[in-house]
Formats: C-alpha cells, sequence, structure tokens
C-alpha cells in the first residue's frame, strides 16, 4: 500500500500569510496526488487534483506542485475562511489513502 | 444537481453489524464509482472501499473480511455493511463519487455513527 505521509500535522499563521503543506508518498504517485479542504463538521471539498490543477470554483491562491513522491499545497495571502483541516490523497492505486491531515488554525 | 446522501443509525452495539446506505442523485452508479470513507471524531480519513461503475468492489484489507459493499442500481443506492463492530469504529462515514481518474468529487455530508458497548 502507498502510505501519504503529511507534514505539518499543525500549523498556525495570520490573515495574510502565505503556508505551505507539504505531503510525502511512499512511492512514485506519477502526479495523481489530490488536495481537499475540511471544514469541522462538514465534508471533505475538493481543492485541487493531479498535483496542479485547481478544482473549478477554488480560489487561484490556492496552488499545488509536486511530482513522483513529493508534494505541496500552497496558499497565499491566507482569508479567514481559509482555516481548516487539509488532507492528501494518493490518487494513483487503490487503497485511495489519505495523509493524517494539517490543522491550519488561527495564530 | 448530484447528491449524495448516507442514512444508518445513530448507535449500533458492540459486536453488531453496520448498514449504511448511500442514496445517489444527478448520476448514474454504471456510469461512475462510488467509494466509502470513515472519520473517526476528531482524527483523519480512512479510505474503506470502492464500487465500481462495473458493478465490481475493492476493499481496504483493515477492514479484512469484515467489509461489505453493494448495490441496487435501479434505486440509485450502494450499501456498506461492516459486522464485528467495536469501539474504534466509532466514526462518521461518507460516501463519495468518483470517476475513471479523476478524484472524489461530490462527498455526502456523512452519518455519524456511535459503537456502544
Amino acid at each position: 500500500d502507498i502510505q501519504m505521509t503529511q507534514s505539518p500535522t499543525s500549523l498556525a499563521a495570520s490573515v495574510g500569510e502565505s503556508v505551505t503543506i507539504t505531503c510525502l508518498a511512499s512511492e512514485d504517485i506519477y502526479g495523481s496526488l489530490v488536495w481537499y479542504q475540511q471544514k469541522p463538521g462538514k465534508s471533505p471539498q475538493l481543492l485541487i487534483y493531479g498535483a496542479t490543477i485547481l478544482e473549478d470554483g477554488i480560489p487561484s491562491r490556492f496552488s499545488g506542485s509536486g511530482s513522483d513522491t513529493q508534494y505541496s499545497l500552497k496558499i497565499n495571502s491566507l482569508q479567514p475562511e481559509d482555516f481548516a483541516s487539509y488532507y492528501c490523497q494518493n490518487g494513483l492505486s487503490t487503497p485511495y489513502t489519505f495523509g493524517a491531515g494539517t490543522k491550519l488554525e488561527l495564530k | 444537481q448530484v447528491q449524495l446522501k448516507e442514512t444508518g443509525p445513530d448507535l449500533v452495539q458492540l459486536t453488531q453489524t453496520l448498514s449504511i446506505t448511500c442514496t445517489v442523485s444527478g448520476f448514474s452508479l454504471t456510469t461512475y464509482n462510488v467509494h466509502w470513507v470513515r472519520q473517526p471524531p476528531g482524527k483523519g480519513l480512512e479510505w474503506m472501499g470502492a464500487m465500481w461503475n462495473g458493478g465490481g468492489t475493492d476493499y481496504n484489507s483493515a477492514f479484512k473480511s469484515r467489509l461489505s459493499i453493494s448495490r441496487d442500481t435501479s434505486k440509485s443506492q450502494v450499501f456498506l455493511k461492516m459486522n464485528s463492530l467495536q469501539t474504534d469504529d466509532t466514526a462518521k462515514y461518507f460516501c463519495a463519487r468518483h470517476y475513471d481518474n479523476n478524484p472524489f468529487d461530490y462527498w455526502g455530508q456523512g452519518v455519524m455513527v456511535t459503537v456502544s458497548s
């Protein structure tokens, strides 16, 4: 099974700052990396797929990068609504494993 | 529009069987795959298994032989059944839509299930 190691586990930042979350796959997933945002009590929302492709309706301050085993999610100019949990997912093959998540909190 | 909705019990007794239904609308189960994902309180997401559009299934080996996924295409429903429930099966259970090499693009709101002794 492909393991997804996400870091950091938690992150405190202020509105207007930029943050980066990373995800390391245990083997090459050929760019099949997905990022989700989840707010408390809600279901996950798709942000980015194919490592770099922004889902329709997602603000351009979100961006994804990476290849092979190393991937990252960058959020520029944080807005109040961005404080949430973020998960990466192996989108290549079953089991479609998720990273452990990053909780982005307001500093 | 695309919708998925999970229905199931709030409470299940220890060692009993959990049954959850995912009712979908706005798309066909013979075109799209449906996955089950769960999330224990305060913890991360765990992929459980899939019902493929062709009728096959795939399971996370972590659930060994406890888990079964089936469907009724005429009712646009996908079913999750898991037996021998333990307290660490307490979680919110989600179903999500998936197509080909695309991501899970639509999710249900989830159903919170507590396993009680």
